[in-house]
């Protein structure tokens, strides 16, 4: 069955350094989306990307978050200098309809921000 | 805006009995997606079952049901014959139905299952 992988499953970092969270989203699928999980809290979306642009991002998404799809199958998250605050479960998830009737998600990366 | 309310923080439920988890959601639009996912301890977010708005029939899937009641904005789920892998945390999430497919969650209810 087709999954959605995501690399690696735990990353602890330095605050302050840069992250580059990985995603392989299912190979079909052409809308793809970020979220979040602080520990204990709701999942939160960060951003959606389809056709090699950002479609939506919340209030989360500031300008030390982007995102990149740099080929045809890995979809990225870059945290540009992590805060003690980033440290969170992170999801990626992946569609393939317009209408997202289902995604599908990855089992997440915890980031531990030291 | 869209907010999605789940009441229960943690349920429990013995062992092939049944139990009802809550959720409510505020919204203004009349076509929508709501949904269930279960996250066990691996941490993993799972499709339990969907409900597209515009459908009046509650949807089903093997023992997981809902109840949708779209003038009281409630979307609450049953697990039927409750099993211990059912153990999980388990979010409401609603999607607008827009292209832009972003889903909305609550807050989770653990539920634990006893032998």
């Amino acid at each position: 069955e087709p999954e959605v992988t995501q690399t690696p499953s735990h990353q602890v970092t330095q605050m302050g350094q840069e992250v580059i969270l990985r995603c392989v989203p299912i190979s079909n699928h052409l809308y793809f989306y970020w979220y979040r999980q602080i520990l204990g809290q709701k999942v939160e979306f960060l951003v959606s990307f389809y056709n090699n642009e950002i479609s939506e991002k919340s209030e989360i998404f500031d300008d030390q978050f982007s995102v990149e799809r740099p080929d045809g199958s890995n979809f990225t998250l870059k945290i540009r200098s992590t805060k003690l605050e980033d440290s969170a479960m992170y999801f990626c998830a992946s569609s393939d309809t317009e209408m997202n009737t289902e995604a599908f998600f990855g089992q997440g990366t915890r980031l531990t921000v030291v | 805006a869209q907010t999605v309310t789940q009441s229960q923080p943690e349920m429990s439920v013995q062992e092939a009995e049944t139990v009802t988890l809550s959720c409510t959601y505020d919204t203004s639009e009349s076509d929508y997606y709501l949904f269930w996912y279960k996250q066990p301890p691996s941490r993993q977010m799972i499709l339990v079952i969907r409900q597209e708005a515009y459908k009046q029939q509650n949807a089903t899937e093997n023992r997981f049901s809902v109840n949708f009641q779209k003038a009281a904005k409630s979307f609450s789920l049953k697990i039927s014959d409750s099993q211990l892998g059912d153990a999980a945390m388990y979010f409401c999430a609603y999607d607008r139905g827009s292209t832009l497919g972003r889903l909305y969650f609550g807050r989770g209810t653990q539920l634990t299952v006893w032998p």
